[in-house]
C-alpha cells in the first residue's frame, strides 16, 4: 500500500527566507506527484504537477523536484513571504488518477 | 469559469438520516472521484469514476454510494449517516492531455458534515 509522508509536520520561518518541504512515498510505481495548497477551511489549490518522466516543475517562486528511484519531492518556495502561510499537500498519483496524500506541512512565514 | 462545484457548503445531519453531496464540472473531465478530509488521518480516497457509467471504490468506501450517469456530475449518497462520517467532503475532477499525460487535479471547495 503506498504511503505519503511529509516532514516537517509544521514550520515557521521568518518572512523572506527560502526554505524546502519535503515528501516521501513508498512506492515508486506512481503516474505523477502533485503539489497542493490549503488555506484554513478552503479547498484545495493545484501548486504544481510533475509527470512521473519529469525530474522537475517550476512556477514563479516555486520549484518542485520528483525522484522516483528514491520515492523523494521537494517543494522549494523561494524568498518566501507572508502571504505563503498555508498547509502544503503533496500527492503521488495512482492509475485511474486516485490520489494517495501526506498528512501536510503547515508553513508560517512570521513578518 | 465555474470549475468544480459542491453543493451544499455546510449540513447537519442526524444519525440515520440519508443525504446528497452534489458534485459538478464543468471542464468535461472523465475522471471523478470524492475524498474525506479528517484530522491526524489527511484526505481519503472514497469513490471514483473514470468516465460516464463507470465508478469503483476507494479506500473508505463504506457507508457511501455513487453513481455517475452523466460527465459533469458525481453524487455522493450517505445512506444512513454515522457520526464517524463527521467530515469534509471534497470533490475532484481532471482529464489526459492529447498524449495521454496527466493533467492537474482541480478540487471544489469542499462540504463540512456533520452527524449528529
Amino acid at each position: 500500500k503506498q504511503e505519503v509522508t511529509q516532514i516537517p509536520a509544521a514550520l515557521s520561518v521568518p518572512e523572506g527566507e527560502n526554505l524546502v518541504l519535503n515528501c516521501s512515498f513508498t512506492d515508486s510505481a506512481i503516474y505523477n506527484l502533485q503539489w497542493f495548497r490549503q488555506d484554513p477551511g478552503k479547498g484545495l489549490t493545484s501548486l504544481l504537477l510533475i509527470q512521473s518522466s519529469q525530474r522537475e516543475q517550476t512556477s514563479g517562486r516555486l520549484n518542485a523536484s520528483l525522484d522516483k528511484s528514491s520515492g523523494r519531492s521537494t517543494l522549494y518556495i523561494a524568498a518566501s513571504q507572508p502571504g505563503d502561510s498555508a498547509t502544503y499537500l503533496c500527492a503521488v498519483i495512482q492509475g485511474a488518477q486516485k490520489l494517495v496524500f501526506g498528512q501536510g506541512t503547515r508553513l508560517t512565514i512570521n513578518p | 469559469n465555474a470549475g468544480v462545484t459542491q453543493t451544499p457548503k455546510f449540513q447537519v445531519l442526524k444519525t440515520g438520516q440519508s443525504m446528497t453531496l452534489q458534485c459538478a464540472q464543468d471542464m468535461n473531465h472523465e475522471y471523478m472521484s470524492w475524498y474525506r478530509q479528517d484530522p491526524g488521518m489527511g484526505l481519503r480516497l472514497i469513490h471514483y469514476s473514470v468516465g460516464a457509467g463507470i465508478t469503483d471504490q476507494g479506500e473508505v468506501p463504506n457507508g457511501y454510494n455513487v453513481s455517475r450517469s452523466t460527465t459533469e456530475d458525481f453524487p455522493l449518497r450517505l445512506l444512513s449517516a454515522a457520526p464517524s462520517q463527521t467530515s469534509v467532503y471534497f470533490c475532484a475532477s481532471s482529464s489526459t492531455d492529447t498524449r495521454g499525460g496527466n493533467q492537474p487535479q482541480h478540487f471544489g471547495d469542499g462540504t463540512r458534515l456533520s452527524i449528529l
